[in-house]
């Protein structure tokens, strides 16, 4: 199994443009997770999905993220406009929805935001 | 999910076994404890989860106290690659629900 997907892996970007990840589950799994890390504060929770439907997005900071899963293999999570203080890596986590299921996650995706 | 606390770092010395405590005194009943690392630049990784009893695989052990307030990961032989950000994380099993990361522990492993 190839793992979770993400793309790109590194992006560097200028304040104002639109930036936007991706990610692959691995197959078979039906819950989908969106996390920002920064070193101020760690590992945040942005929003996770259940058989593609968003379950809980307060972890969003503002109207200018929004995330999408438009089928059970693919997620994107967009950021318009982008500004310096986005500068962080994303994770994308999946797993299945049932009993002791553990996530597992992407490599991540490294933003810059100048 | 209720809360964990965990020393902000440790050292051990390579080949000798690293104990990782974590406190989770408001625990309930049906809330698993599971454990996550972290290394440099790359995603969280699961280690490990147990409920009552403790538990071993080919990465770590999992001793959680009869009261259940509290546990240890044990990395029998750490090697140097084990040096990493370790999360302690107590969740319900529920249907969907998320993992919710705390500042973990630091361990580094010493030549």
């Amino acid at each position: 199994d190839a793992g979770v997907i993400q793309s790109p892996r590194h992006e560097v970007t200028e304040m104002g443009q639109e930036v936007t990840l991706r990610c692959k589950p691995i197959s078979g799994h039906n819950s989908l997770f969106w996390y920002r890390q920064t070193m101020m504060r760690g590992l945040e929770l942005l929003i996770y999905f259940n058989n593609n439907v968003p379950i809980d997005d307060s972890g969003m900071p503002e109207d200018r993220f929004s995330a999408k899963m438009p089928n059970a293999s693919f997620s994107t999570l967009k950021i318009q406009p982008s500004e310096p203080r986005d500068s962080a890596v994303y994770f994308c986590a999946s797993t299945r929805i049932a009993g002791q299921e553990t996530q597992y996650f992407g490599p991540g995706t490294r933003l810059l935001v100048l | 999910d209720a809360k964990t606390t965990q020393p902000t770092s440790m050292d051990c010395a390579e080949g000798r076994a690293a104990n990782l405590p974590c406190n989770h005194s408001t625990i309930s009943g049906n809330e698993y404890v599971y454990w996550y690392r972290q290394i440099h630049s790359q995603g969280p990784q699961y280690i490990i989860h147990g409920l009552k009893n403790n538990e071993t695989n080919e990465m770590a052990s999992l001793i959680i106290t009869e009261d259940r307030k509290s546990s240890t990961l044990i990395l029998p032989h750490a090697t140097l690659r084990d040096t990493a950000v370790y999360y302690c994380i107590v969740r319900l099993n529920n249907y969907g629900q998320n993992f919710v990361f705390g500042p973990g522990t630091r361990l580094s492993v010493l030549p």
